[in-house]
């Protein structure tokens, strides 16, 4: 069973700054895997899909790379709008859809 | 505009069944397929499963297996998700989303509740 952790669980960062989230599997899933943020009593949101495209609408700031097992979720200076928990979710393995366990973005 | 608007809010006792709508519109439904993700009070996201709307085939995580049926009415564009033999731990908010061809989700159901309290 796949199995995705995200590092780390608690990200503190200024406004302005850059904030970079991490998201491991355990198997390698290509680049099949997303972004979400979500805030309180939201819906999630996709950011980044095919783990470096930019859903639509998404601002620039907003950035992903990696393959295989090891990715990153960059966002280049964080606004107030920007604080959130962050989830990735890999769909590599049908149908097993697995979401990390999210990283929780806070002002410091 | 896309839009997938849900059904409200449920509580059920442990044992009962729960049947929560998604009802899509501003796109052609049969294009995309749809996923269930429900969330447990101040827990993470957990993916349920899926439904290719133009023909009704389901895929579902394997721990639900059993208890979850997804169907899709294509005449009225809406697709249903039932959870039966409700157990405590089933109290989260249910959310729909449209998928991807790759799997994705870039639209999302404002989500709905449902609690299972005796």
């Amino acid at each position: 069973e796949i199995v995705m952790t995200q590092s780390p669980a608690t990200l503190s960062v200024s406004p302005g700054e850059r904030a970079t989230l991490s998201c491991r599997a355990s198997h390698i899933i290509s680049t099949n895997l997303a972004w979400y943020q979500q805030k309180p009593g939201q819906a999630p949101r996709l950011l980044i899909y095919d783990a470096s495209t930019r859903a639509t609408g998404i601002p620039a700031r907003f950035s992903g790379s990696g393959s295989g097992t090891e990715f990153t979720l960059t966002i280049s200076s964080l606004q107030s709008e920007d604080f959130a928990v962050y989830y990735c979710q890999q769909y590599h393995f049908w149908p097993q859809y697995i979401f990390g366990q999210g990283t929780k973005l806070g002002i410091k | 505009q896309v839009h997938l608007v849900q059904s409200g809010a449920e509580v059920k006792k442990p044992g009962a069944s729960v049947k929560v709508s998604c009802k899509a519109s501003g796109y052609t439904f049969t294009t995309y397929g749809v996923t269930w993700v429900r969330q447990a009070p101040g827990q993470g996201l957990e993916w349920m499963g899926w439904i290719t709307t133009y023909n009704g085939h389901t895929n579902y995580a394997q721990k639900l297996q059993g208890r979850v049926t997804m169907t899709t009415d294509t005449s009225t564009t809406i697709v249903y998700m039932e959870l039966r033999s409700l157990r405590f731990d089933d109290t989260a908010v249910y959310y729909c989303a449209r998928a991807l061809r790759g799997g994705a989700q870039d639209y999302w159901g404002q989500g709905t509740l449902v609690t299972v309290s005796s």
